[in-house]
Parts: C-alpha cells; sequence; structure tokens
C-alpha cells in the first residue's frame, strides 16, 4: 500500500523554540494532507487540513500563527510548532489519501512525530 | 460526519475470535465505514472499510446490517500482538476524505 513518512520520530526541544515536522508520501502525489495531534491515552484529534499550493484549514481552536503548515510539493508537508512550551508535548501525526489507490476514506497514516518540549 | 460509539476496552484470550461493535445511528448515505488499528506511539493503520453487508480482507472481516447503523469489526483467533486500539469511523464518499476520530476500543489480548 501507500506510504507516508514523517520526520523526525521524536524530537526533545527547548521551551521557546520551533519545531519542524515533515510529512511525505513516498510513492503516490497528495494534494491534501492531514494533520493530527494525540495526547497520552487520548484519541486522534484533527488539528488542520493541509493544501497544497494553498493556505492550510485549520480546525476550530487551533492556533494558525502557531502551527505553521507549508505544503509546497504534492508531497511534502511541513508542520512547524513555533515558540514551543510543554503544553505542546504530544505525538504529531500526518496522513494523506492515495486517490489512485481507489477506495473511498481510506487514508494512509505516518508513523508520528512526538515532540517533548523541556 | 456520522457520531460513533464503541465500548471502551475489550478482553480477549488468545485464539479467540473477537467482534468489536460500532454504533453510528446517524450515519449518512454516503458514508463509508472504516476501522483503523492503532498501536502505542504509532500511526493508524487501515483494517477494513465497507458500505454494506459483508466485506472480508485477509485480516478482518466487517459486518454491516442492512440499516447500516452499527458494524461489527471481527478479528478471528486473535494473538497478542492484535493488542491495541482500534477505531471505527465514519467517511463521506469520494469527495470528502477527512476523518474524524473517536475514543476506539482498546482491546487486550491475554496469553
Amino acid at each position: 500500500g501507500a506510504v507516508v513518512s514523517q520526520h523526525p520520530s521524536w524530537v526533545i526541544c527547548k521551551s521557546g523554540t520551533s519545531v519542524k515536522i515533515e510529512c511525505r508520501s513516498l510513492d503516490f502525489q497528495a494534494t491534501t494532507m492531514f494533520w493530527y495531534r494525540q495526547f497520552p491515552k487520548q484519541s486522534l484529534m484533527l488539528m488542520a487540513t493541509s493544501n497544497e499550493g494553498s493556505k492550510a484549514t485549520y480546525e476550530q481552536g487551533v492556533e494558525k500563527d502557531k502551527f505553521l503548515i507549508n505544503h509546497a510539493s504534492l508531497t511534502l508537508s511541513t508542520l512547524t510548532v513555533t515558540s514551543a512550551h510543554p503544553e505542546d508535548s504530544s505525538f504529531y501525526i500526518c496522513s494523506a489519501r492515495d486517490w489512485a489507490s481507489g477506495g473511498t476514506g481510506e487514508l494512509f497514516f505516518g508513523e508520528g512525530s512526538r515532540l517533548t518540549v523541556l | 460526519l456520522a457520531k460513533t460509539t464503541q465500548p471502551i476496552s475489550m478482553d480477549s484470550y488468545e485464539g479467540q475470535e473477537v467482534n468489536i461493535t460500532c454504533s453510528h445511528n446517524n450515519i449518512a448515505t454516503n458514508d463509508y465505514i472504516t476501522w483503523y488499528q492503532q498501536f502505542p506511539s504509532q500511526g493508524p493503520r487501515f483494517i477494513i472499510q465497507g458500505y454494506k453487508t459483508k466485506v472480508t480482507n485477509e485480516v478482518a472481516s466487517l459486518f454491516i446490517p442492512a440499516d447500516r447503523k452499527s458494524s461489527t469489526l471481527s478479528l478471528p483467533r486473535v494473538s497478542l500482538s492484535d493488542t491495541a486500539v482500534y477505531y471505527c469511523l465514519m467517511s463521506s464518499g469520494a469527495g470528502s476524505y477527512q476523518l474524524t476520530f473517536g475514543k476506539g476500543t482498546k482491546l487486550s489480548v491475554i496469553p
């Protein structure tokens, strides 16, 4: 099946710094990617929809100036957590859909990126 | 998107068949039912998807009654490695592919 890869898989940073997480579709093109956040023992929460060549669409309550999303190519979307604070520590997961693979509503997820802010 | 309701947790012994039922009373006509599996610190993995009746693949079966207000994921002969959280989601046809995750079902397989 289609592969979505995230990098880094884990990152530790100091409070106040910015961290960038990459999401790549390795063998297909994705005009749209989705970014989720998951806190321990909780479900995935959709943060934003990343659109290639245009602005991302953020879910209610998600600060667009804090979570910068760039989708400059059909295979890469990046999420930058700006001025990170300990409460931003979470597991960030991206997903993308391979239209060419057929099916409906099947998304392929990345491995996730665990962010720890000290 | 339709709201889903699943049991919070289930326990099963190795080798048994496990059935996880999901309620989705407000499912829309163009909604598909999709199940994902998630291990700790990993992204969700697609298991199976269906629209009605029965779908079977190499890892699971999905049973959907005629009214489509519920669905049952069936895992045959579970092993310890099937311990994970299982999510039931609705996805609205080909034009809308945003998925909203519910709380999922934590399946614990006991030796």
